[in-house]
Order: structure tokens, then C-alpha cells, then sequence
């Protein structure tokens, strides 16, 4: 089966530029995740959707940092305007529908790496 | 929230010794504990989880220990070979009022395994 698709693969900007990313999950997969991993530290949760509604967003920089995922499949990240310590690589992943004592694998797409000067 | 410590940060071993890396965990609700093996420049993957209704698991030559009652579990890599080279990550999740939580991942270690 496929993966999950992530674009672009690299992307630098300017600090107070704005970047978009965007994730395909596995088909089928209701659950998806933004994930934040900065150089040397494990992936921290940004937000995680099931459909098309948000569950967690409670370590998202609202100010900065939306997500959306209209249609329940694809979705995309947004920082406006970016800040040097906004530099990581964001992790997408999605999963089965997450029940609430049944755990299904959760599959990583490559992730974008982004720069910001 | 939930806090996932994990020990050591770097590993070096020889090939054919055994690896053990160790994470401790918070929240006394988690009860999924995945490990997931990131390569340099590639996406994290799945090697090995358990559920708290057990104590270990093995899959060949990794194994996973779980200790609910201290809140740590480790992962045990035997007979290793120089492709186990690779950062370990542990996670852990717990059920929410929507479903399962998303992971809650340690800082990661990396395992060189020198030739």
C-alpha cells in the first residue's frame, strides 16, 4: 500500500515568511498527526485530527501555526509568519480510526525539512 | 500531560553484544508503549510495541520490557549487527475521551553498533 505523502521535501525560508506543508495519509486512515522534531529531539504533537475534526491541538502556537483538514483525507500546516526556532523537520502520520483500547500502528511520512533564515 | 524520559542518549556497542535502552513515563494511564527506529534522513517506523497487559514481548532478537508499577520500560536489541545502527525512539499513549491520545515520544538514543 502506499504511504503517507508529505511535500515538500525541503523548504527554506525567511524568518516572518509564511510556508505551507502538506500530508496524504494512507487511504482509510482516519486519524492524522502533526508532528514537530527539532535536530536531536524526539517528535513533539502539534495537533492530531480524526476525520475532519481536531482532538488535540493543546501544543499547537496558535498565533503562528494553523492546520486544517477540510475533507477529512488531506491536510495541510501553515506558519505565518515563520521564526528561526520554527526550523525542524514536521512529521506527518496517520493511523486507523483510534478506538479507545484497540491501538493501531501510527505510519510516518518522510516529513519536510524546513530551514527558516 | 505525559512525560517520556529516556536513557541513554547515545549507545556504542560491539557486534554480537546486546543493547538496552530505557525510558520512564508519567502519566499512570498510558498503556501503549511503542518503540520506533529512525534511520538518518528517513521517517520513524514501527520495530515493537506492548500494552500494559502484559510485561514483555519479543520479536526475534528485540524485546520489550514493561514495569507498570515503576512506569518504565525498556527495549533489549541481542546479537546486534551494524544495520541496527539508528536513533530508538519509546513513545507512550494513553485512551482519551475521543479515543487514543496521540504518542508521547522520549528525546531518542542513538545506537551506533561498531563492525
Amino acid at each position: 500500500e502506499a504511504g503517507v505523502a508529505q511535500s515538500p521535501r525541503y523548504k527554506i525560508i525567511e524568518k516572518r515568511q509564511s510556508v505551507a506543508f502538506w500530508c496524504n495519509p494512507i487511504s482509510g486512515h482516519a486519524t492524522l498527526y502533526w508532528y514537530q522534531q527539532i535536530l536531536g529531539q524526539g517528535p513533539k504533537l502539534l495537533i492530531q485530527f480524526q476525520n475532519n475534526g481536531v482532538v488535540d491541538d493543546s501544543q499547537l502556537p496558535k498565533d503562528r501555526f494553523s492546520a486544517e483538514r477540510l475533507k477529512g483525507v488531506d491536510s495541510t500546516l501553515k506558519i505565518q509568519p515563520a521564526k528561526l526556532e520554527d526550523s525542524a523537520v514536521y512529521l506527518c502520520a496517520s493511523s486507523l480510526k483510534q478506538t479507545g483500547t484497540v491501538n493501531t500502528e501510527a505510519f510516518f511520512g518522510q516529513g519536510t525539512r524546513l530551514t527558516v533564515v | 500531560g505525559e512525560n517520556v524520559e529516556q536513557h541513554p542518549s547515545t549507545l556504542s556497542v560491539q557486534e554480537g553484544d546486546s543493547a538496552v535502552i530505557k525510558c520512564t513515563y508519567s502519566d499512570s494511564a498510558s498503556n501503549y508503549f511503542p518503540w520506533y527506529k529512525q534511520e538518518l534522513g528517513k521517517r520513524p517506523q514501527l520495530i515493537i510495541d506492548i500494552r500494559s497487559n502484559v510485561g514483555e514481548k519479543k520479536d526475534q532478537r528485540i524485546a520489550v520490557t514493561l514495569n507498570k508499577t515503576a512506569k518504565h520500560f525498556s527495549l533489549h536489541i541481542t546479537e546486534t549487527q551494524p544495520e541496527d545502527s539508528a536513533v530508538y525512539f519509546c513513545a507512550a499513549s494513553r485512551k482519551g475521551d475521543t479515543g487514543r491520545r496521540a504518542l508521547t515520544f522520549g528525546s531518542g538514543t542513538r545506537l551506533q553498533v561498531q563492525p
